[in-house]
C-alpha cells in the first residue's frame, strides 16, 4: 500500500475551514484516497473518498491533486464536534488481498472555540 | 455505529489467560475484520474474512485466532495473553456489493492484560 503523510497537528477556529493536507507521491494508478476520522477513542468513522474528481458530501470536500500526489480534506464550517484524528489512507477497493486499510498516525485536528 | 457491536467493552485480565473478543453486526455486511489501536497510534490490521469461510491474517496475527461463526459474528481470541496485548480493540464491517472500502467501525474493547 502507498504511504501517506499527514502533519501531527492542526488547529482551526470554530466556524471557519479547516484544510487538512495529505501527500501520498507514490499512490498506484487504482488506489482510492479515503478519509477516516477518529474522535477521542471511538470507532474510526468514515469520511469521504476519491479517485481523480474532487467529491463532496455532506460531511466535507476531498480535493485531489491533477498529479494525485497529495490531497486535500474540508470541513467548511469546523465545530468543536470535530476535534478528532483524522486518517488519510490510500487503498485498492474490493480487491482479494487488498481490501485493507493502512492507518498511519494521522493528523489531530483541534478546533478552537 | 451503532450497527456493529463488541463485547466486552472493558475487560482485565491476567497474563495466561484465554480471553474472547466478540463482534455482531445487523448490517448484512460480508466483510469483517479486527484491528487494535495502542496509545498515540493508528490502528493495525490483525484479521480479516470476506465471508464465513474465509479467514485471513493482517498485519498483526501472531498471537491471535480469529472464528466466523455466521457472516454477522467474528470473534477474536487470545490464546494466552500477555502485557503487550494490552490495547484498544475494534471490529469493523465492509460491504462488497458497495463497491468501495468503506468500513463501519464498533465502538471498540478496551483490553488490560496485567
Amino acid at each position: 500500500d502507498a504511504k501517506t503523510t499527514q502533519p501531527p497537528s492542526m488547529d482551526c477556529a470554530e466556524g471557519r475551514a479547516a484544510n487538512l493536507p495529505c501527500n501520498h507521491s507514490t499512490i498506484s494508478g487504482n488506489e482510492y484516497v479515503y478519509w477516516y476520522r477518529q474522535i477521542h477513542s471511538q470507532g474510526p468513522q468514515y469520511i469521504i473518498h476519491g479517485l481523480k474528481n474532487n467529491e463532496t458530501n455532506e460531511m466535507a470536500s476531498l480535493i485531489i491533486t491533477e498529479d494525485r500526489k497529495s490531497s486535500t480534506l474540508i470541513l467548511p464550517h469546523a465545530t468543536l464536534r470535530d476535534t478528532a484524528v483524522y486518517y488519510c489512507i490510500v487503498s485498492v477497493p474490493s480487491e482479494g488481498g487488498s481490501e485493507k486499510l493502512v492507518f498511519g498516525k494521522g493528523t489531530k485536528l483541534t478546533v478552537n472555540p | 455505529d451503532a450497527d456493529v457491536t463488541q463485547t466486552p467493552r472493558n475487560r482485565i485480565t491476567k497474563t495466561g489467560k484465554r480471553i474472547m473478543l466478540e463482534c455482531s453486526q445487523t448490517k448484512g455486511h460480508d466483510r469483517m475484520y479486527w484491528y487494535r489501536q495502542d496509545p498515540g497510534l493508528g490502528l493495525r490490521l490483525i484479521y480479516y474474512s470476506f465471508d464465513v469461510k474465509d479467514i485471513n491474517k493482517g498485519e498483526i496475527s501472531d498471537g491471535y485466532s480469529v472464528s466466523r461463526q455466521a457472516q454477522a459474528k467474528f470473534s477474536l481470541s487470545l490464546e494466552s495473553a500477555i502485557p503487550n496485548q494490552t490495547a484498544l480493540y475494534f471490529c469493523a464491517t465492509s460491504d462488497l456489493g458497495r463497491g468501495h472500502n468503506e468500513q463501519f467501525f464498533g465502538p471498540g474493547t478496551r483490553l488490560t492484560v496485567l
